[in-house]
């Protein structure tokens, strides 16, 4: 069964530092997806992507975060000076795109990124 | 906008027993919605979802949720719970351009 994966699996970086981190989505979907989770919270939505531009983007979202689909077949997400706060798990989702996107979201196994 | 409550943070059910997990969600139109579990240290596993139709899904593992529109509930259920249905449990409900919002989760600890 095709899954979404992510590297890496675990990331420390030290604060300021940029960080990209991958996604390799289902190969036939057309929206991507990055949430992240803070220890101990809710799952939060970052960005969604569609037709190689943001699609939709939330609060947390500023001008340290970038999405990139760089190729056929990644995603990536880059944070430019990374902060304490921005320590959590990362999770990749792509979607089929029926729906303008309202579709089932298949996740990746995350990236927890720790900033130090 | 939409939100998501889960009102149970923390459910302690024996294995065997029947589980009942609450969703109550907030949206201006027909919900797209869904449940997702997450054992510890894996992804988000979806579990059912609903869309149109019948009321009652099915979903994988066992579980099943019923959508009642008139009490803006989501509940998702399980007969009878296995040691292995131990994890932490998200309500979502689909919004524009896929923007999902999660409930808060709620953490089932399955004793035997």
């Amino acid at each position: 069964e095709p899954e979404v994966t992510q590297t890496p699996s675990h990331q420390v970086t030290q604060m300021g530092q940029e960080v990209i981190l991958r996604c390799v989505p289902i190969s036939n979907h057309l929206y991507f997806y990055w949430y992240r989770q803070i220890l101990g919270q809710k799952v939060e939505f970052l960005v969604s992507f569609y037709n190689n531009e943001i699609s939709e983007k939330s609060e947390i979202f500023d001008d340290q975060f970038s999405v990139e689909r760089p190729d056929g077949s990644n995603f990536t997400l880059k944070i430019r000076s990374t902060k304490l706060e921005d320590s959590a798990m990362y999770f990749c989702a792509s979607s089929e795109g029926l729906a303008g996107g309202l579709d089932t979201q298949y996740f990746g196994p995350g990236t927890r990124l720790t900033v130090l | 906008a939409q939100s998501v409550t889960q009102p149970d943070i923390h459910i302690t059910v024996s294995e065997g027993a029947s589980l009942e997990l609450r969703c109550n969600y907030s949206y201006g139109a027909t919900p797209y919605l869904f449940w997702y579990v997450q054992s510890p240290g894996q992804g988000l596993q979806l579990l059912l979802k609903y869309f149109s139709g019948d009321t009652l899904v099915q979903g994988i593992k066992g579980f099943e949720a019923e959508f009642k529109r008139s009490q803006s509930s989501f509940n998702l259920r399980k007969p009878s719970v296995h040691w292995s249905d131990a994890a932490e449990y998200f309500c979502a409900v689909g919004g524009s351009w896929g923007k999902f919002q999660f409930g808060a989760g709620t953490q089932v600890v399955v004793t035997p």
